[in-house]
């Protein structure tokens, strides 16, 4: 079965620090791979989105995403944190092209 | 533009009760699909459906059902509540499924059961 880890629970960055976010996979093929957002009490939004070609991927809310094939990761990255960016943050994996499988989520916290 | 929308939002049950979440698209996806978020665990995937008529077991179905009769609709039957299904309930539909398709979700339906 397909999986995914997202080795940090909880991250407290300060406001204007950068971020990185750790996604690992296990996938036998080529993934298509997801970084959502969700805001307290809300359901999730796609930031960004990998199914081929250029390994780095922009987002929106000035998220980046890069695939590295051989580490099996797909880390979320933003240069600058903004107090807007607190929530929690879910890496998926299609499964095979049937359905979606989201690792555990890590929790943002930004200091002011 | 409604996109996803679940109902109720908050529900309280006493165990051996029975309900359904509705959830609705009309975005003409044919891709639909249930979660449960609980802390810690991430989303896992309770039911999805691939179109009208077709539907198939996620990673926890035990203790649901659901049904898909129309593109629109995609409800979620728990036939005799438990405390373990407490949990946030949220609906997702996609254009294409996973290949190549981004899941919009619903606001998500709060469900306690005592």
């Amino acid at each position: 079965a397909q999986s995914v880890t997202q080795p940090d629970i909880h991250i407290t960055v300060s406001e204007g620090a950068s971020l990185e976010l750790r996604c690992n996979y296990s996938y036998g093929a080529t993934p298509y791979l997801f970084w959502y957002v969700q805001s307290p009490g809300q359901g999730l939004q796609l930031l960004l989105k990998y199914f081929s070609g250029d390994t780095l991927v922009q987002g929106i809310k000035g998220f980046e995403a890069e695939f590295k094939r051989s580490q099996s990761s797909f880390n979320l990255r933003k240069p600058s944190v903004h107090w807007s960016d607190a929530a929690e943050y879910f890496c998926a994996v299609d499964n095979y092209g049937q359905n979606f499988v989201f690792g555990p989520g890590t929790r943002l916290s930004v200091l002011p | 533009n409604a996109g996803v929308t679940q109902t109720p939002k908050f529900q309280v049950l006493k165990t051996g009760q029975s309900m359904t979440l509705q959830c609705a698209q009309d975005m003409n996806h044919e891709y639909m699909s249930w979660y449960r978020q609980d802390p810690g665990m991430g989303l896992r995937l309770i039911h999805y459906s691939v179109g009208a008529g077709i539907t198939d077991q996620g990673e926890v179905p035990n203790g649901y059902n659901v049904s898909r009769s129309t593109t629109e609709d995609f409800p979620l039957r728990l036939l005799s509540a438990a405390p373990s299904q407490t949990s946030v309930y949220f609906c997702a539909s996609s254009l294409l499924g996973s290949r190549g398709g981004e899941l919009f979700f619903g606001e998500g339906s709060r469900l306690t059961v005592l």
